[in-house]
């Protein structure tokens, strides 16, 4: 596609509930990031994934966050039992390469998730 | 650990005058730095990068930034602002080398005033 897309565009749920959110990034790009827009935390990062390797985990904030990128293109982000402070906009990024070496991350329109 | 610092939360400048949004950074090594744009109910737009080579780099429109190494800052800058600059800038940096994550700066809000 031309851009990554994300969806659902907002999402509204309730305290305890699952969600998932869904990214598509650019065709080709190998490389692609899950972030997070806070008012509290500003912008962090939750994931990354690069071809094949074993994803870097480290940015997510606990075991209630998982995410899967399945056959190297579209990625779901998960999180379980959501939290009031789970509310934020998630954005996914995608690079054309990764794994060592630098590229312009692209970023999507991003995914509102408000807990109630 | 690597951090970006943007001092200015807001920004205010007169249309047709020249623009600067300030970042400076902290990243061991050579850092790669960022510079994307958030309009509202948007996503990020990539801007300009540095990665080596000339200090001075140019991007869309007409933004260009300067890495200045000793000062460890990355400022935006931009000769004459229009009204439709007026936005959320943030700045970013990566260490790059199986260490991909960006990582960004509080971000300053840039008002272009007529």
């Amino acid at each position: 596609g031309a851009g990554v897309s994300q969806s659902p565009s907002n999402k509204v749920t309730e305290k305890g509930k699952d969600v998932e959110l869904r990214c598509d990034p650019i065709s080709g790009h190998t490389a692609l990031y899950w972030y997070r827009q806070s008012l509290g935390q500003g912008l962090e990062f939750l994931i990354y994934f690069q071809g094949n390797s074993a994803p870097d985990k480290s940015g997510l904030p606990s075991d209630r966050f998982s995410a899967e990128r399945t056959g190297g293109s579209v990625s779901t982000l998960t999180i379980q039992r959501t939290q009031q402070e789970d509310s934020a906009v998630y954005l996914c990024a995608s690079s054309l390469v990764g794994g060592g070496l630098t590229d312009t991350q692209y970023f999507g329109p991003g995914t509102r998730l408000t807990v109630l | 650990a690597q951090s970006v610092a943007q001092p200015e939360d807001q920004v205010n400048v007169a249309e047709g005058n020249p623009l600067t949004v300030k970042c400076t950074y902290s990243v061991s090594g050579n850092p790669y730095l960022f510079w994307y744009v958030q309009y509202p109910n948007r996503g990020l737009q990539f801007l300009l990068k540095y990665i080596t080579g000339d200090n001075l780099v140019k991007g869309s429109y007409g933004f260009e930034a300067e890495f200045n190494k000793s000062q460890t800052s990355f400022h935006l800058k931009k000769p004459s602002a229009l009204v439709s600059d007026s936005a959320l800038y943030f700045c970013a940096c990566q260490r790059g080398f199986g260490n991909e994550k960006l990582t960004f700066g509080t971000g300053t809000r840039l008002t272009i005033i007529p």
